[in-house]
Order: C-alpha cells, then sequence, then structure tokens
C-alpha cells in the first residue's frame, strides 16, 4: 500500500489560512469515511485532530476543519498560529481493513 | 488520568529482535484496541498492526507478517512487539497508540519508543 500524497511543505503568515491536501486512491480516502489527521510537534507524541473526515475531537481547536472530495481530503487551519507549526499526518482506513498514512506536511508559520 | 508508557531507547545490530512495550494506565485495559505505528526518519508514519487486549486478536500488516508479534499481559495492562530479524531499515520510533474500539482513528498516541539498529 503507498503512502498518501501530502505536500512536503506549505507555510502562511499568522492570521492567514491554509489548506493541506492529501491524495489517495479508491482504495483507501475514496471509499473511506475514515481519514483523520494528527499534528505532531518535534520530541512530543502526535495529536489527533480531526477523525472521520470532518470531526474534531474535544478540546481541539475549531480553527481546524477537514473535508473530502473523490479521492483527496483536506486539512484547513485558519487564523494560523506560531504554535500550529508541526509535521501534520493524514491516514485512512482501507478496503483491505489496514491503515495507511500520508507522507507528511511540515507547516510553516511565517 | 489516561497514560501509556513506552519502553526506552534501544540499540540493536542486524539480525537480532527487540521487544517494545507500552504500559497503560488510567482506563480500562481491555476496552481498548491497541495499535504499533512506526515512523522511520525523514519518513511518514507506517502502520504495523493491531491487537484487541480483550482477545488477544491480532492482525499485522502483510509487510510484517512473520516478523512481527504483537501480545498483551492483562495482568499488567501491557502490550508488547516483538519485531525480529532486524536490518537498518527497522531503525525508527515505534508508537503504540490506543483506539476506541471500530472507532478507526489513533485517539492517543503512546511517547515513542527509538530503535536503532547499528552494526
Amino acid at each position: 500500500q503507498s503512502a498518501l500524497t501530502q505536500p512536503a511543505s506549505v507555510s502562511a503568515s499568522p492570521g492567514q489560512s491554509l489548506t493541506i491536501s492529501c491524495t489517495g486512491s479508491s482504495s483507501d480516502v475514496g471509499s473511506s469515511n475514515h481519514v483523520s489527521w494528527y499534528q505532531h510537534h518535534p520530541h512530543k507524541a502526535p495529536q489527533l485532530i480531526i477523525y472521520d473526515v470532518t470531526s474534531r475531537p474535544s478540546g481541539v481547536s475549531n480553527r481546524f476543519s477537514g473535508s473530502k472530495s473523490g479521492n483527496t481530503a483536506s486539512l484547513t487551519i485558519s487564523g494560523l498560529q506560531a504554535d500550529d507549526e508541526a509535521d501534520y499526518y493524514c491516514t485512512s482506513y482501507t478496503s483491505r481493513y489496514t491503515y495507511v498514512f500520508g507522507s507528511g506536511t511540515k507547516v510553516t508559520v511565517l | 488520568q489516561v497514560q501509556v508508557v513506552q519502553s526506552g531507547a534501544e540499540v540493536k545490530k542486524p539480525g537480532a529482535s527487540v521487544k517494545i512495550s507500552c504500559k497503560a494506565s488510567g482506563y480500562t485495559f481491555a476496552n481498548y484496541y491497541m495499535h504499533w505505528v512506526r515512523q522511520a526518519p525523514g519518513q511518514g508514519p507506517e502502520w504495523m498492526g493491531i491487537i484487541d487486549p480483550s482477545g488477544a486478536v491480532t492482525k499485522n500488516t502483510q509487510k510484517f507478517q512473520g516478523r512481527a508479534t504483537m501480545t498483551t499481559d492483562t495482568s499488567t495492562s501491557t502490550v508488547y512487539m516483538e519485531l525480529r530479524s532486524l536490518t537498518s531499515e527497522d531503525t525508527a520510533v515505534y508508537y503504540c497508540v490506543r483506539e476506541v474500539p471500530h472507532t478507526r482513528y489513533f485517539e492517543y498516541w503512546g511517547q515513542g519508543s527509538l530503535v536503532t539498529v547499528s552494526s
């Protein structure tokens, strides 16, 4: 199973919005309602920020939102803050009852 | 509060085995699945497999079948992952990750265990 494709890096200024794409196939993102996103600060454990494509866990800022169209899921961060600078990974449950992760996107706050 | 504490860093020689532990506390151990995910340097995470502690049912991704074994000790609320025949490509941070059954997302991550394979 190939990794889901994410841009290696994206950047924006504080207060702006940015969107990270996550492209898979009809065997994973395209056919799954179970796409999730994780924020990973260096030397910390990854944190769930979006699950089931659009849902946010309790305690996660509403500045984070998710969506999906066809084989591509997206994470949008609005009102960008310095603490949002981190690596972001998507993952999808697959038609083979396994999980596949994205290649990861480094977000830089300018 | 929920805690998932993993064993420390390991350095192994090629061909050796490593066994990583993941001790849970603050919740009913048998009520949650546990996954193993690894992340090699400079790469995205990679899902390895899942264990249901209540019945010790496991599923590995095909890549690790025959080389990775996941077990559980319900008396100590600990899951283990043993990886055999290590090569340099197994150098990675290994995470145990909790899932509420059938939700299909990784709710809570351990702090990670670095395994370095080097001669």
